[in-house]
């Protein structure tokens, strides 16, 4: 079972360089998330998409942007890298459900801006 | 202040000691809880939710006081193989809110 499948694993972007982290999962789940990863701050979210076709800010959106193309897949994109921007990021998913439920996360993508 | 709160530890023990860890959140709305454990440049895996009544799972008890708002870990008779980050994490209307993590280390 793939699960939650995140592309690349790994990459360097020059200060300015735009490109797209992909993301997609095999387990009909409505929502996924995209987080980031920093030393110390835990996992904050990017933004979110409760359905195909919603999309919605997290607690760091700032400089990303997204697209849910359909329910398998939810791409993020950052038009003009940063240094700041300089993380691990981690797409995840799971059943709409306010009770909660348990949240399957990719492999992680290692983002280094110079 | 943080939504959830975890002493980032480290945490260093000798294999066999019991070690517990504290969460503390600051939303009283929050529905429902978890520990997550990241292992060393892994994605995080759900480890076990958190149940009001207290519940265990092997060597593992979780216990959740709302009261206070806060969630406690307990792992018995540690293991080399628990090394690892431990995440709490809080469910607040489907939002999934995650503390930074403990650190632990069991050496031999």
């Amino acid at each position: 079972n793939a699960g939650v499948t995140q592309t690349p694993k790994f990459q360097v972007l020059k200060t300015g360089q735009s490109m797209t982290l992909q993301c997609a999962q095999d387990m009909n789940h409505n929502s996924m998330y995209w987080y980031r990863q920093d030393p110390g701050m835990g996992l904050r979210l990017i933004y979110y998409s409760a359905s195909e076709g919603t999309t919605d800010k997290g607690e760091v959106p700032n400089g990303y942007n997204v697209s849910r193309l359909n329910k398998r897949e939810f791409s993020l994109r950052l038009e003009s890298a940063a240094p700041s921007q300089t993380s691990v990021y981690f797409c995840a998913s799971k059943v709409l459900d306010v009770a909660g439920n348990t949240i399957y996360f990719g492999e992680g993508s290692w983002l280094t801006v110079v | 202040r943080k939504e959830v709160e975890q002493d980032p530890g480290p945490f260093n023990v000798p294999e066999g000691a019991t070690v517990a860890f504290n969460c503390t959140y600051s939303n009283s709305a929050s529905q429902s809880f978890f520990w997550y454990r990241q292992d060393c440049r892994k994605e995080p895996k759900l480890l076990m939710s958190v149940y009001s009544s207290g519940n265990e799972d092997g060597r593992f008890t979780a216990q959740l006081n709302r009261a206070s708002q806060y969630i406690s870990l307990l792992i018995r008779d540690s293991k080399l193989s628990d090394s690892a980050t431990y995440l709490c994490v809080v469910n607040i209307s489907g939002d999934m809110r995650f503390g930074a993590g403990t650190r632990l280390t069991v050496k031999p």
